[in-house]
Formats: C-alpha cells, structure tokens, sequence
C-alpha cells in the first residue's frame, strides 16, 4: 500500500521558516516525480513546487518561487520543502503528492498533509 | 493556464445524473485534464486522467469527456456516497493547475 506521510508543519511567524518532509512506502520512491501540493483549510488546490526522480529538474508556482526549496533523498524515500521568508497567504494543509508520467502531471496518492499557519 | 468550474454548486438527489463543467483559459495540450474527488476531511482521490481515462477502482457511472478548452465529468446516476467536490486540473502545461470545485450536495 502506497503511503505518504508529511511532517514538519506549525504556527510561524511572517517571515520565518519551516521544512516539511514527507516519507514515502509502499512503492519504488525513485521511480516517481513528486510534488507538493497545498490547500488553505475550505479553500482549493494549488500545485506549489515538483521534483523529478532524479533531481536533475525542478519547478515551482510562481507565488513560491525564490522561497521554497524542494529537495529530496532516494536513500531515505524523502521528499522534502524548505520553506522561507513565510507569507500568511502560505497558511495551508501542505500535501505530499505522487505525480504520474511527470512530477507535475496528475497525482494518483496523495498524503493527509501538514498543517503550515502563517500568523503574528 | 485558469480552470473555471462551473457550477459553484450542483444541489442533485441520490439516482440523478451529474454534470459538472470545466474550462480552460487556453486549449489544454494532448487534452492532459484530470478530475479529483474529495469529501470532507479527506485527500483529493484521483478519479480520471487523460480527459476520459477512468483511474484504478473507480466505478463506472465516472466518465470523462472533451477537449481542447471544454472538458466535463458526468456522474450518471449519483450514489450517496458521491456527494463531495470535485475539481478539475490540467497537466498539459507546467505549471499545474487546478479549478476552483464544484460541490455536489444532496438536493
């Protein structure tokens, strides 16, 4: 059974940092692009930033660029998101997402999310 | 690209036909859409890719149709147990990007 469970959530003050994590089971880690996606709570979807198997392509939303890093560890099975100069509008369920045929194609599992709250 | 879902909210009774629409700010490569179902409390469940390609365990009232800037899921006959929102996404050009829902709730 495939698993993605994220990490690494909190309340942050405007301008502070926090890396996420997620780790992955149940399938060949190394196989997949991956991805995160996040959801401010009753809101919508927004593709934040991907990574592909490798490490050798990555991309990110517009409104994330410049600010977050993804990065991740074949070894380990983790995907990762370090995350600076926080916004409030960043506030959301950070989920760690399995891309198919591409990081930032479709996503077939998602993991339950980290919770990111941006507030002074 | 912008995804626009349309209704906001579809009010349906168990048994009736569902038809939710999405379009697209410009024509979306190969047709690369997807549609997600999620209910409260709950992640995003893959239901379709490639604009009508049902993914693994999903029930057969689920299809998929369009293209170009025109795409739509049908619910044929609604079952209790999908009254959610479901949103709509596009893969065709990075970045992704996802519409804004539509709930279905029970009329």
């Amino acid at each position: 059974e495939v698993q993605l469970v994220e990490s690494g959530g909190g309340v942050i003050r405007p301008g502070g940092s926090l890396r996420l994590s997620c780790v992955a089971s149940g399938f060949n880690f190394d196989d997949y692009g991956m991805s995160w996606v996040r959801q401010a709570p009753g809101k919508g979807l927004e593709w934040v930033s991907g990574i592909n198997w490798n490490s050798g392509s990555v991309r990110y939303a517009d409104s994330v660029r410049g600010r977050f890093t993804v990065s991740r560890d074949n070894v380990k099975k983790s995907l990762h998101l370090q995350m600076n100069s926080l916004r409030v509008e960043d506030t959301a369920f950070y989920h760690c997402v399995r891309g198919i045929s591409g990081y930032d194609h479709y996503f077939d599992n998602w993991g339950q999310g980290t919770l990111v709250t941006v507030s002074s | 690209i912008v995804l626009t879902q349309s209704p906001g909210t579809l009010s349906l009774s168990p048994g009736e036909r569902a038809t939710l629409s999405c379009r697209a700010s410009h024509s979306i490569m190969n047709n690369y859409v997807a549609w997600y179902q999620q209910k409260p409390g709950q992640t995003p469940r893959l239901l379709i890719s490639g604009a009508s390609t049902r993914a693994t365990g999903i029930p057969d009232r689920f299809s998929g149709s369009g293209s170009g800037t025109d795409f739509t899921l049908t619910i044929s006959r609604l079952g209790p147990e999908d009254f959610a929102v479901y949103y709509c996404q596009q893969y065709g050009s990075s970045p992704p990007t996802f519409g804004g829902g539509t709930k279905v709730e029970i009329k």
